[in-house]
């Protein structure tokens, strides 16, 4: 199965918003709703940042939100702050095969 | 703390096998699934395997399926996936992860190990 098609890159100066898509069909991000981000940074493990769509857990900074319309989430960062440089993923559950399937990723840029 | 550290990686031949292992602690173990996720060097990441709190619900990717066993000992806090044939793209950075919500391996990922590295190579 291949992964959910995210840009492979979106930059932005600090302050300002960005918004990462996420789109998949009707049997995956479109049925349930059960879409997460992560961030990772170089040589880090990846960090739960959203999860069922549009809740950030606890510690997350609520510049972090999710959305979902139709069979695309998306990913918005406002306030862009030089931290938040690095790579993105979104991931979606397909519930015909039982099988979770993740974005390819997205490098931010702060510029 | 919430921990999860993973071991068990190194060099394997391609046809051959190696075990991963992930030791929890720092919460109940057995109402969490848990889940493998790889990494290929400078690649993104790829869901390999989740399975129940209970051990008795195993889930693959299609990548790995017949080839890798997911396992877990509930009495030791550990997870295992069983590596079996090899290939060449099977290396990768392997990371252990733990359910945000109990038994429910699809609605986030909370708590990531380190990883382990694989790297198969003749």
């Amino acid at each position: 199965q291949s992964a959910l098609p995210q840009p492979a890159s979106v930059s932005g100066s600090p302050g300002q918003s960005i918004t990462i898509s996420c789109p998949g069909t009707s049997s995956d991000v479109g049925d349930y709703n059960s879409v997460s981000w992560y961030q990772q940074h170089p040589g880090k493990a990846p960090k739960l940042i959203i999860y069922e769509v549009n809740n950030r857990p606890s510690g997350v900074s609520n510049r972090f939100s999710g959305s979902k319309s139709g069979n695309t989430a998306s990913l918005t960062i406002s306030g862009l702050q030089a931290e938040d440089e690095a790579d993105y993923y979104c991931t979606s559950y397909t519930s015909s095969t039982t099988t979770l399937i993740f974005g390819g990723g997205t490098r931010v840029t702060v510029l | 703390e919430v921990q999860l550290l993973e071991s068990g990686g190194g060099l394997g031949q391609p046809g051959g096998s190696l075990r991963l292992s992930c030791s929890a602690s720092g919460f109940t173990f057995n109402n969490y699934a848990m889940t493998w996720v790889r990494q290929a060097p400078g690649k993104g990441l790829e869901w390999v395997s989740s399975v129940s709190g209970n051990g008795g619900s195993p889930y693959y990717a299609d990548s790995v399926k017949g080839r890798f066993t997911i396992s877990r000992d509930n009495s030791k806090n550990m997870v295992f996936l069983q590596l079996y044939s090899l290939r060449v793209d099977d290396t990768a950075i392997y990371y252990c992860a733990k359910a945000a919500f109990s038994h429910y391996y699809y609605y986030g990922m909370d708590v990531w190990g380190q990883g382990t590295t694989v790297t198969v190579s003749s």
